[in-house]
């Protein structure tokens, strides 16, 4: 089975903090993707990446950037946390080119930024 | 650009109660569409999915049919449960590739007893 794993299930962060959010996946995927989870507005893509080293934004990459050095791991950096970045944030992955098309999503890492 | 629209929760249903989500979507061409579904305290995973016009996906009981001229996917199940409860997002495959899905705000559902 697939399996994607982030790094906390809570965090807790005070304003102007620099925050790391990881994530790896076990199972050689080449996409990988970030988004915030907010009721009423769902999932919004933050970043994605397609291969080591390559990174593009998503829909709401502000206040965010990200780092893929290898290709199981992709973390999401907030380089100075703000309150409005509490929020769900998922990690999730998937292979290029299969014709399942299926994201595989991680448990989420609930961030309250005080 | 392209959006995806779902009917607002939470909808709450008596054991064995048939179930509707709607879902419509705005895309150019002809995106793949999908449900999935979000446990409590879990992420997300694949309930099913259509690549193309009059596909129907299915998966546990749920069924979904892929609408081309009403632009609609509606999460359909004929007798829910209890075990249902969760949180259903309907989904689209971007334009442009890599696999990026555009999502619904997402459908709170309550089974009870």
């Amino acid at each position: 089975d697939v399996k994607v794993t982030q790094s906390s299930r809570y965090l807790v962060k005070r304003t102007g903090e620099k925050v790391f959010l990881e994530c790896v996946q076990d199972m050689d995927h080449e996409n990988m993707f970030w988004y915030r989870q907010d009721p009423g507005l769902g999932l919004r893509l933050i970043y994605f990446s397609y291969d080591v080293k390559m990174k593009e934004k998503g829909d709401i990459p502000e206040g965010y950037s990200v780092s893929r050095e290898k290709k199981e791991r992709f973390s999401l950096i907030l380089e100075s946390a703000s309150t409005n970045q509490t929020s769900m944030y998922l990690c999730a992955s998937s292979l290029v080119g299969s014709s399942d098309d299926e994201q595989f999503f991680g448990p989420g890492t609930r961030l309250t930024v005080l | 650009g392209d959006s995806v629209t779902q009917m607002e929760g939470p909808v709450t249903l008596s054991e064995e109660a048939f179930l509707t989500i709607n879902c419509t979507y705005t895309a150019t061409g002809y995106p793949s569409l999908f449900w999935y579904v979000q446990y409590p305290g879990e992420g997300l995973q694949l309930l099913l999915k259509a690549t193309k016009a009059d596909d129907k996906g299915s998966n546990k009981g749920f069924e979904a049919t892929y609408r081309k001229e009403t632009t609609s996917f509606h999460l359909e199940k004929g007798s829910v449960q209890v075990s249902d409860s969760a949180v259903y997002f309907c989904a689209l495959e971007a334009w442009g590739g890599y696999n990026k899905l555009i999502f619904g705000a997402g459908t709170r559902l309550a089974v009870h007893p």
